[in-house]
């Protein structure tokens, strides 16, 4: 139990597919993160939600749609992506904005290919 | 905006010998805080260690310490008496005191142990 759960692990879709990621906390964290991380780039920051509010949206395409039904868990629904959207994406948590002394906790990941 | 470089894009030591990682920065806030990032290939992100800018003491925890260098930007990872669990990928990264609490990831180190 890593605390942060992702899933799938891994996943292949077509460009004209729906599919999602989803990303379940178990710290009671409020705050919750995707990050999509691509060969040879650092790290992005994708979105953050607080208490289910989204309150980042770093100029990410409108194909990549977060949902956050409640502070434990967090969709990604992905929709007509482009093969240059194959990366790991990661999921993160942690425990309130306001508490910015507190690290954040990954998930696994998934591995995206878009064929 | 703040930037992170790491470098070295890789690294390799003998099993039980010490290794430095090289991390700059880029920042014009006063007070933030640093981390260091492992990622294994299991892919889930572990801190290894963080450091508050306010405080001139480096941090350690067990084997790893820092020698954060604030006026110089610079905030390497020491890692003594390598072991062969410690190779995996190391990141560091940046974030603001307050806001959304976003990391900002250098582009990373892949550390390698030689038996």
């Amino acid at each position: 139990e890593t605390g942060v759960t992702q899933t799938p692990r891994h996943l292949v879709m077509g460009m004209t597919n729906k599919k999602s990621l989803k990303c379940e906390q178990h710290l009671g964290h409020n705050a919750m993160y995707w990050y999509k991380q691509s060969a040879k780039k650092p790290l992005e920051l994708m979105f953050v939600y607080s208490l289910e509010e989204r309150v980042e949206n770093n100029s990410v395409p409108s194909r990549f749609s977060p949902e956050c039904p409640n502070s434990s868990h967090l969709f990604l629904h992905l929709h007509t992506l482009q093969p240059e959207d194959s990366a790991l994406y990661l999921c993160a948590s942690s425990q309130d904005l306001s508490q910015w002394n507190t690290e954040a906790f990954f998930g696994q990941g998934t591995r995206l290919t878009v064929v | 905006a703040q930037t992170v470089t790491q470098s070295q894009p890789e690294m390799s030591v003998q099993e039980a010998e010490t290794v430095t990682l090289s991390c700059t920065y880029d920042t014009s806030e006063s007070d933030y805080y640093l981390f260091w990032y492992k990622q294994p290939p299991s892919r889930q992100m572990i801190l290894v260690i963080r450091q508050e800018a306010y405080k001139q003491q480096n941090a350690t925890e067990n084997r790893f310490s820092v020698n954060f260098q604030k006026a110089a930007k610079s905030f390497s990872l020491k890692i003594s008496d390598s072991q062969l669990g410690d190779a995996a990928m190391y990141f560091c990264a940046y974030r603001s005191v307050g806001g959304a609490q976003k990391l900002v990831f250098g582009q990373g180190t892949r550390l390698t142990i030689n038996p």
